[in-house]
């Protein structure tokens, strides 16, 4: 019955690896989005897609490669792990595209720990 | 980046209400206030947003100036639940929700 589903939950892997996360998303909405919180709190979007095409690609490495196989799924996959990519992602999904008159609905987040 | 400006922290005792400033001076005409919050280990969640008038939901009140350059999140009654970071956004006009620091809130018994 979650809204926004992603897994796993904790992901603990070495520098170097490839990892992916998976997040769904059962709302019906058009849009979706992973954004990442680091140390400090602060919640940075990455990506956003809106049915299934990319709308939104911040500056993030291209080791980042966000996959959106239908418009209830958005995977994100790092390849190359680095130490800094340690935080918290987070999926979210909102019913249209223009996120400055939508609310967004998130998922509990996938701790990642490179070490 | 930043369009809004929020304490960093504030206290709050359990059944009083918890009132949450945010200043956003440079807010345009067609840009709506938001309001989030984040409870420790958890996604962060929409609580309420508005443009110009006063709105209230279920889980709270939120209060524009009439020239808007501030707001007032109210949490009539507040619980232990309650505590959490809140956010107040003012989206860019560029289709992104972007998140500040935020004011942690804490509800004490």
């Amino acid at each position: 019955d979650t809204a926004v589903s992603q897994t796993p939950k904790y992901l603990v892997t070495q520098m170097g690896n490839d990892k992916s996360i998976k997040c769904e998303q059962n709302l019906g909405h058009d849009t979706m989005y992973w954004y990442k919180q680091d140390s400090k709190k602060f919640l940075k979007i990455m990506f956003s897609y809106n049915n299934k095409e990319l709308i939104i690609n911040e500056t993030v490495p291209n080791r980042f490669s966000p996959k959106s196989p239908d418009k209830a799924h958005l995977n994100l996959h790092i390849n190359s792990l680095e130490l800094g990519d340690s935080a918290v992602y987070f999926c979210a999904s909102s019913q249209g595209a223009d996120a400055t008159n939508e609310k967004l609905f998130f998922g509990s987040g996938t701790q990642l720990s490179v070490l | 980046d930043a369009k809004t400006t929020q304490p960093p922290s504030m206290d709050c005792a359990e059944g009083r209400a918890a009132n949450l400033p945010c200043n956003h001076s440079t807010i345009s005409g067609n840009e709506y206030v938001y309001w989030y919050r984040q409870i420790h280990s958890q996604g962060p969640q929409y609580i309420i947003h508005g443009l110009k008038n006063n709105e209230t939901n279920e889980m709270a009140s939120l209060i524009i100036t009439e020239d808007r350059k501030s707001s007032t999140l109210i949490l009539p009654h507040a619980t232990l639940r309650d505590t959490a970071v809140y956010y107040c956004i003012v989206p860019f006009n560029d289709y992104k929700l972007s998140f500040g620091a935020g004011t942690t809130v804490t509800v004490r018994a």
